[in-house]
């Protein structure tokens, strides 16, 4: 049972134009949502995090909304680098000491 | 700070052999997490520790034992290996109360069981 779940396996985006991933959940008790990018050979890397008491927070060129009725959650990128070709996982917390993991979604910068 | 230190990076292994993957970090964090990745899926908890002398079995702990001796180390052991276990497994780390939910990865142990 898929408590976190990234539905798109991969995404292919222009350079310049806006990367939009996005993210479900089904666990009512989660309170804090993160965003993991994943280099090949690498481990994941912090990118963004939002708070349930929060729909949106911004970093630079990363801002995720969050859409609570609707479980759902979305990391925009823009605009889209080469550099932001990665796997990036969403992540979800109940405060407690666990976070859950989605499956990942494999984004492609195209020239 | 070199962060969180995995060794080794790759290791194969037959059938039954046994063998500890280290993890190491620096950063003072009190809890520490293993995670294995297999193909296409996400990450899957193994086992966690909330400080040193306490672990707690995650999602997926059979076959796996954990130790926490020291704030810095929390190795995994493996005893009988099988080619279920074959997986590229990640050791990271975070401080909680303040900002927990935010986890450090270590590069990964790519494990192949033949």
């Amino acid at each position: 049972d898929q408590q976190v779940k990234q539905n798109s396996p991969s995404l292919s985006v222009q350079e310049g134009r806006i990367s939009i991933l996005n993210c479900d959940y089904t666990n009512s008790m989660f309170d804090y949502f993160l965003w993991y990018k994943k280099y090949p050979a690498e481990g994941p890397t912090f990118l963004i995090s939002i708070s349930s008491i929060k729909d949106k927070n911004e970093d630079g060129r990363f801002t995720v909304f969050l859409n609570k009725s609707a479980k759902h959650l979305s990391l925009h990128i823009v605009p889209s680098q080469p550099g932001d070709s990665a796997v990036y996982f969403c992540a979800a917390s109940a405060g407690d000491d666990k976070i859950i993991f989605g499956k990942g979604t494999r984004l492609h910068i195209l020239p | 700070n070199a962060g969180v230190t995995q060794t080794p990076k790759f290791r194969i292994l037959k059938i039954g052999q046994s063998m500890t993957l280290q993890c190491a970090q620096d950063m003072n964090h009190n809890y520490m997490y293993w995670y294995r990745q297999d193909p296409g899926m996400g990450l899957k908890l193994i086992y966690y520790s909330v400080g040193a002398g306490i672990t707690d079995k995650g999602e997926v702990p059979n076959g796996y034992n954990v130790s926490r001796s020291t704030t810095e180390d929390f190795p995994l052991r493996l005893e009988l290996a099988a080619p279920s276990q074959t997986s590229v497994y990640f050791c990271a780390s975070s401080y909680w109360p303040s900002g927990g939910e935010t986890q450090y990865f270590g590069p990964g142990t790519r494990l192949l069981v033949l």
